[in-house]
């Protein structure tokens, strides 16, 4: 079974400063891993993905996130946080073999302070 | 290309009734999800049909079933409604394995009374 765990559930960063969101998953098999992103009233938007290719992945916004294997760790980062990053994220893990469903971790809402 | 839409996008319902939920996907893509969000248990994954067949089953009741038309669209229903059963239900297309990317709809918003 796999599983995604996502350390604290409310990150608040100033405007301007690092974003870091941190994202550990359990899975016997190797991995896919995602991250989303959700603001208020509206579905999940595809952030970047890791399918086995390179561990560093960037995405969109100027997000990235890092595979790291021995650490099971998929955590998400971006150097300088925006007003408008403010919004819920989510991890989430799938076999890369087969039809799997996504299985996602809680979520980390971020706020950003001006 | 259109995104995928979900109708409706709010919903009241009283205990006891059943509901209908829609969705069309992106065109071209062949595989649908479906996901019930709520505040406390999260993200967790219903079904997913691929060409008219389910493919993958979430641990809900029997009450909560699908099916998946020709042109890919797809429903979801829920019988015998409980309070519980107030969420927020996703939908997400795939082209074709589940595994990869999905794009996710805005959306339907059920609250049973």
């Amino acid at each position: 079974a796999q599983s995604v765990t996502q350390l604290g559930s409310h990150v608040s960063v100033s405007e301007g400063a690092l974003v870091l969101l941190r994202c550990n998953y359990s899975s016997s098999v190797p991995p896919y891993l995602f991250w989303y992103v959700q603001y208020p009233n509206q579905g999940l938007q595809l952030l970047l993905k890791y399918t086995s290719a390179a561990t560093l992945v960037k995405g969109i916004n100027g997000f990235e996130a890092e595979f790291k294997k021995s650490e099971t760790s998929f955590h998400l980062t971006k150097p300088s946080a925006h007003m408008s990053d403010a919004a819920e994220y989510f991890c989430a893990v799938t076999r890369n073999s087969g039809n799997t469903p996504l299985v996602f971790g809680k979520g980390t809402r971020l706020s950003v302070i001006a | 290309k259109a995104g995928v839409t979900q109708t409706p996008r709010y919903l009241i319902k009283t205990r006891g009734q059943q509901v209908t939920l829609s969705c069309s996907p992106i065109s071209g893509h062949r595989s649908v999800s479906w996901y019930q969000q709520t505040p406390g248990q999260g993200l967790q994954f219903l079904f997913e049909y691929f060409s008219e067949t389910q493919r993958n089953k979430g641990n809900f009741p029997g009450r909560f079933s699908g099916r998946q038309f020709s042109n890919s669209r797809s429903e979801m229903n829920v019988s015998t409604l409980e309070l519980g059963d107030s969420a927020l239900y996703l939908c997400a297309s795939s082209l074709d394995s589940v595994s990869y990317e999905q794009y996710f709809g805005p959306g339907t918003r059920l609250t049973v009374t």
